[in-house]
């Protein structure tokens, strides 16, 4: 069965500091993966996702993620942090859209001044 | 602009109440899925949908109950509302073709005294 682990529960970075989300799934296929950010309240919008070819993914907001075979990892980057990036962000993984997403715990991220 | 939208942001319902939580999407999605997030537990699915009328359970269904009756239009449905079932309430769709994201409604905050 797929699963996705996110190990990290909360993550402060300082403002204007670089930042690492760690994601690594389980899936007996090829999987596709995603990112998706919540704003606190409101329901969840997609960062980026991983479907085949490029293994480093751009999404929106100034997000990066690459995806890692061998380590079946996804990892969300950005290299500077802005205070509008607090958030929580979930790492999903799935099949073709036939198939459900599997979603990890989250990571709260926490942005300093 | 793609939408999916629940029905109600909050509701406060009492212990025993039926409740009807309702999700519609506009993009003609044959996919839906009611996910349920509690805080360190991440998106737990409850019951998703791949057709009318078709329905598969997800990882925690008991004590709810889903109904489809058309493509653009799922419902989650608590028939006995309890405490521990307060809770955010995700809804989403995903179409049935390859290389496609799941989309999400803002929620539904329930809370049942």
């Amino acid at each position: 069965a797929q699963s996705v682990t996110q190990p990290d529960i909360h993550i402060t970075v300082s403002e204007g500091a670089s930042l690492e989300l760690r994601c690594n799934y389980s899936y007996g296929a090829t999987p596709y993966l995603f990112w998706y950010v919540q704003s606190p309240g409101q329901g969840l919008q997609l960062l980026l996702k991983y479907f085949s070819g490029d293994t480093l993914v751009q999404g929106i907001k100034g997000f990066e993620a690459e995806f890692k075979r061998s380590q079946s990892s996804f990892n969300l980057r950005k290299p500077s942090v802005h205070w509008s990036d607090a958030a929580e962000y979930f790492c999903a993984v799935g099949g073709t859209g036939f198939q459900k997403l599997v979603f990890g715990t989250g990571t709260r991220l926490l942005v300093s001044p | 602009d793609v939408k999916v939208t629940q029905s109600s942001r909050y509701l406060v319902k009492r212990t025993g109440e039926k409740v009807f939580l309702e999700c519609v999407q506009d993009m003609d999605h044959e996919n839906m899925f009611w996910y349920r997030q509690d805080p360190g537990l991440g998106l737990r699915l409850i019951y998703f949908s791949y057709d009318v009328k078709m329905k598969e359970k997800g990882d925690i269904p008991e004590g709810y109950s889903v109904s489809r009756e058309k493509k653009e239009r799922f419902s989650l449905i608590l028939e006995s509302a309890s405490t521990n079932q307060t809770s955010m309430y995700l809804c989403a769709s995903r179409a049935r073709v390859r290389n496609t994201e799941a989309f999400f409604g803002q929620g539904t905050r329930l809370t049942v005294v």
